[in-house]
């Protein structure tokens, strides 16, 4: 079945960069997401990437996909207060003509100025 | 702004009452999605409905009944409510199934 883990927190200094991780049990996933959540806001999409690729960039974040290890990240260079959230992975699955969906547990992310 | 619209916005009510949280996905979209969020359980997937039928079943209570209406709207429903239903309760929309998700700001739901 599938299952997506992280840590439940992480904590930099503004200016610094962070790095999010994220781990999948599916092999069969075909899109892979990255969400962000602010306090009482629902979830953003923030970035996604497609699972033929290693490595996705966009302004300050940058998407590994390690798809041997199944493990993804999400860095964040120069992360600024505003980054501060929930950041949600989730991998998309499933064949038959049906996909799925599955939402890790979330990892709050506090910057520190 | 998502698209996706949730109401209402917060929701004070009673153990033992029945409440119905309503989504509008965004425009052309056929999946929506309910998700209940809880400090202590996280994100949880209810359930997932795809142009008016129910296509996927998660964490869902039997006291929790949802359906998605022919104009695309979906409604909630919440029955013999407890203090551990309150929650976030969020609706995402996409456009067929397993693509990205868009999410509508939640409604907050209270049972006192």
């Amino acid at each position: 079945g599938e299952d997506v883990e992280q840590s439940l927190f992480l904590s930099v200094r503004e200016g610094d960069s962070s790095v999010i991780n994220c781990t999948y049990t599916d092999s069969s996933s075909t899109y892979l997401y990255w969400y962000k959540q602010e306090p009482g806001a629902g979830l953003q999409l923030l970035t996604y990437i497609f699972s033929n690729m290693d490595m996705k960039q966009d302004q300050r974040l940058t998407v590994l996909l390690n798809k041997k290890d199944k493990h993804l990240s999400l860095r964040i260079a120069d992360t600024q207060t505003g980054d501060s959230a929930i950041y949600f992975c989730a991998e998309s699955t499933g064949s038959g003509g049906y996909q799925k969906v599955t939402f890790g547990t979330g990892t709050k992310l506090q910057v520190i100025p | 702004d998502s698209g996706v619209t949730q109401t209402p916005k917060h929701l004070i009510t009673a153990t033992g009452q029945r409440v119905t949280l309503r989504c509008s996905p965004r425009s052309g979209d056929l999946s929506v999605y309910w998700y209940q969020q809880s400090l202590d359980q996280g994100l949880q997937f209810l359930i997932h409905y795809y142009n008016g039928e129910e296509r996927a079943k998660g964490n869902i209570l039997e006291r929790f009944s949802a359906q998605q209406f022919p104009d695309l709207h979906s409604e909630l429903n919440l029955s013999s409510l407890e203090l551990g239903d309150s929650a976030l309760y969020f609706c995402a929309s996409s456009a067929g199934t397993g693509h990205e998700q868009f999410f509508g700001p939640g409604t907050r739901l209270t049972v006192l």
